[in-house]
């Protein structure tokens, strides 16, 4: 089993719909969540941290946690076309180290 | 002024040759990270130092060695370079101390060629 599993991908929604990207862990120690966007070509971008269960809400991105089903999903309200892009979940299981999902392919069409 | 920078952004090389990537942060942190990043987009973790220390060494060949002089800079040293090392590989930062936040930022990345 990997640490960190996400939607296989990609995932098409059209122009305004929510996209829904989901992440599931491993380690139940775990104690700080990211979602990181990638453009092609660019470095990773980080657009959301969650440290406790719940929502995290920042303009159109929410991200969920539930620490109990060990799992982190995050969604994108409004998509829109500058959203296309690879979203990485990466989870903190060790002080000072993040591991990556593979990252799942959002692609909005116009 | 760029937070997490990177020297050079494209390298290509023959096998055999070796080659160093250069990182720099201006945030403050304490501890960098060096990734790699295939063809298949998967993200991997290489390396770790904290306050110069190494503290992460996934399984990497060592024909890869990190160096850091200061907590600001990490450099990366590859001896005989291999096909199977062209990709794009990632400087990152974060700060550790004072609690599990650790949020990473990104430099701009190196992309490898090897020929």
């Amino acid at each position: 089993q990997k640490e960190v599993e996400q939607n296989s991908g990609p995932l098409s929604v059209p122009e305004g719909a929510i996209a829904s990207l989901n992440c599931t862990y491993s380690d139940r120690g775990s104690q700080s969540f990211f979602w990181y966007r990638q453009y092609s070509g660019k470095s990773p971008e980080l657009i959301m941290s969650i440290y406790s269960n719940g929502d995290k809400e920042d303009g159109r991105f929410t991200a969920q946690l539930n620490k109990a089903s060990q799992y982190v999903s995050l969604l994108i309200r409004d998509s829109q076309p500058s959203d296309s892009a690879t979203y990485l979940c990466a989870v903190n299981t060790n002080a000072g180290k993040s591991t990556f999902g593979d990252g799942t392919t959002l692609t909005v069409k116009p | 002024d760029t937070a997490v920078s990177q020297t050079p952004k494209y390298l290509v090389t023959q096998m055999g040759n070796d080659k160093s990537i250069k990182c720099e942060q201006n945030l403050g942190h304490d501890t960098m990270y060096w990734y790699k990043q295939d063809s298949k987009k998967f993200l991997k973790i290489m390396f770790s130092y904290n306050n110069k220390e190494l503290i992460i060494n996934e399984t990497v060949p060592n024909r890869f060695s990190p160096k850091s002089p200061d907590k600001a800079h990490l450099n990366l040293h590859i001896n005989s370079l291999e096909l199977g090392d062209s990709a794009v590989y990632f400087c990152a930062s974060s700060q550790v101390s004072g609690g599990p936040i650790y949020e990473q930022y990104f430099g701009p990345g190196t992309r490898l060629t090897v020929t």
